[in-house]
């Protein structure tokens, strides 16, 4: 088992729906992170949280330490956050999961 | 400064050869990571530094990979008589101390034949 679950894996949606992604961990951490990955590799550090809630512009990100559970959050989903996001938490070092790859139709 | 570079972008090299990747990470920052990802997955920890120290090494980190920080700043990542198994995309990041975001490079994309 992985440490760090994403769910779902894959995820399609219409222009302008509520999206969310969500990610458990099995391990202790210091904080989780939210990353976001385009086509080509590129990866951006959308989020780094260890207690409660974090917004930036449309996005919104939510951790429960007693749970071990965090939820990625994007409201007034548009094409350009076509993208895989990945869940990744840390203890000295990262450990990521799968990724979920989000596809916004126009 | 312009963020984490990695040199070479793109690689590609025959089984058997051996291969050299750089990472220049943010100027200030003390840690440095390497991470490889395959297709379809999440990246997977190789090895990091604080400053010149190599601090930890990831069982993925065979004998034929190497990596070194010589002088604290930028980093290399050998790999010796690459395998088709080594394919996969090579990335560096950096942080300020262990609560520091870390930022990635844009990733070395190996192919070996």
């Amino acid at each position: 088992k992985n440490e760090v679950e994403q769910s779902p894996q894959n995820l399609t949606a219409q222009e302008g729906e509520f999206i969310t992604i969500n990610c458990s961990y099995s391990v202790g951490i210091s904080a989780l992170h939210w990353l976001q990955q385009h086509p080509g590799g590129g990866i951006v550090s959308l989020f780094m949280l260890s207690s409660g809630k974090k917004k930036h512009g449309r996005l919104i990100a939510t951790i429960n330490i007693q749970e071990k559970h965090s939820s990625l959050h994007i409201t007034a989903s548009h094409p350009r956050d076509s993208a895989v996001y990945i869940c990744a938490v840390t203890n000295e070092k990262l450990t990521f999961g799968t990724g979920t790859r989000l596809t916004i139709i126009p | 400064d312009t963020g984490v570079s990695q040199d070479p972008r793109h690689k590609i090299t025959k089984r058997g050869q051996n291969v050299t990747f750089r990472c220049d990470p943010i100027s200030e920052h003390n840690r440095l990571y390497w991470y490889r990802q395959t297709l379809g997955q999440g990246p997977e920890f190789l090895t990091y530094f604080q400053n010149e120290a190599q601090l930890e090494k990831s069982r993925l980190l065979s004998d034929r990979f190497s990596a070194e920080r010589p002088k604290g700043s930028f980093s290399t990542l050998e790999i010796q008589r690459t395998e088709q198994g080594d394919s996969a995309m090579y990335l560096c990041a950096s942080s300020l101390g262990v609560q520091g975001t870390q930022y990635f490079g844009p990733g070395t994309r190996l192919l070996v034949l």
